[in-house]
């Protein structure tokens, strides 16, 4: 079983629909939590880091973190033909010595 | 801004060539990596470097080196290029004891080898 599982998509939705990206994992020693995005030919950028169980919210962007089922997810709201890109998760444990990346969920949203 | 740059965005090297790929960062960040990104596989660590002349092996090292002689710049060697090799290879930073947390990624060069 892998440490992180990533569904790849393609993931493909209208102009204004609400997205749902999502990863699962298996390690309970992680305690951090990120998401990346990667657009076409770009390197990552980070694009929200939180810790242990909850919500965090960022303009149209939430992450939220379910540390009982081993489950994060990041919620676009309003998603906008800008927001096409790669999604990857990551994860961290306490210590920072283990580290793991999602392999992606590719996003495409249609004007 | 943290500002990585890469030293090529695309190469095309032949079958048993060396291959040096570079990276430089302008923000004074202790930690560097080196990873390769391939599709269905995500990003895999080859190397990073948590100081000048430090390197630590990462998940697939094998038929890599690299080098840190200065803090801002991190080296990648392919000692004797193969085809499956050919990647894209992003290079990174981070500051902090948090060494893998809040990664800054350069643009990343594709390395096609013949």
């Amino acid at each position: 079983q892998k440490e992180v599982e990533q569904d790849p998509g393609p993931l493909s939705v209208p102009e204004g629909a609400i997205v749902s990206l999502n990863c699962t994992y298996s390690n309970s020693a992680f305690q951090y939590f990120m998401w990346y995005r990667q657009y076409s030919r770009k390197g990552p950028e980070l694009l929200m880091y939180t810790y242990s169980s909850g919500n965090k919210e960022d303009g149209r962007f939430t992450a939220q973190v379910d540390k009982s089922s081993k489950y994060i997810s990041l919620f676009i709201r309003d998603s906008q033909p800008s927001d096409s890109a790669t999604y990857l998760c990551a994860m961290s444990s306490l210590s920072g010595n283990q580290f793991y990346f999602g392999t992606g969920t590719s996003l495409t949203v249609i004007p | 801004d943290v500002k990585v740059t890469q030293s090529s965005r695309y190469l095309v090297k032949r079958t048993g060539e060396k291959v040096f790929l570079e990276c430089v960062q302008d923000m004074d960040h202790e930690n560097m990596f080196w990873y390769r990104q391939d599709p269905g596989l995500g990003l895999r660590l080859i190397y990073f470097s948590y100081d000048v002349k430090m390197k630590e092996k990462g998940d697939i090292p094998e038929g890599y080196s690299v080098s840190r002689e200065k803090k801002e710049r991190f080296s990648l060697i392919l000692e004797s290029a193969s085809t499956n090799q050919t990647s894209m290879y992003l290079c990174a930073t981070s500051w902090g004891d948090r060494v893998f947390d809040e990664q800054f990624f350069g643009p990343g060069t594709r390395l096609t080898v013949l």
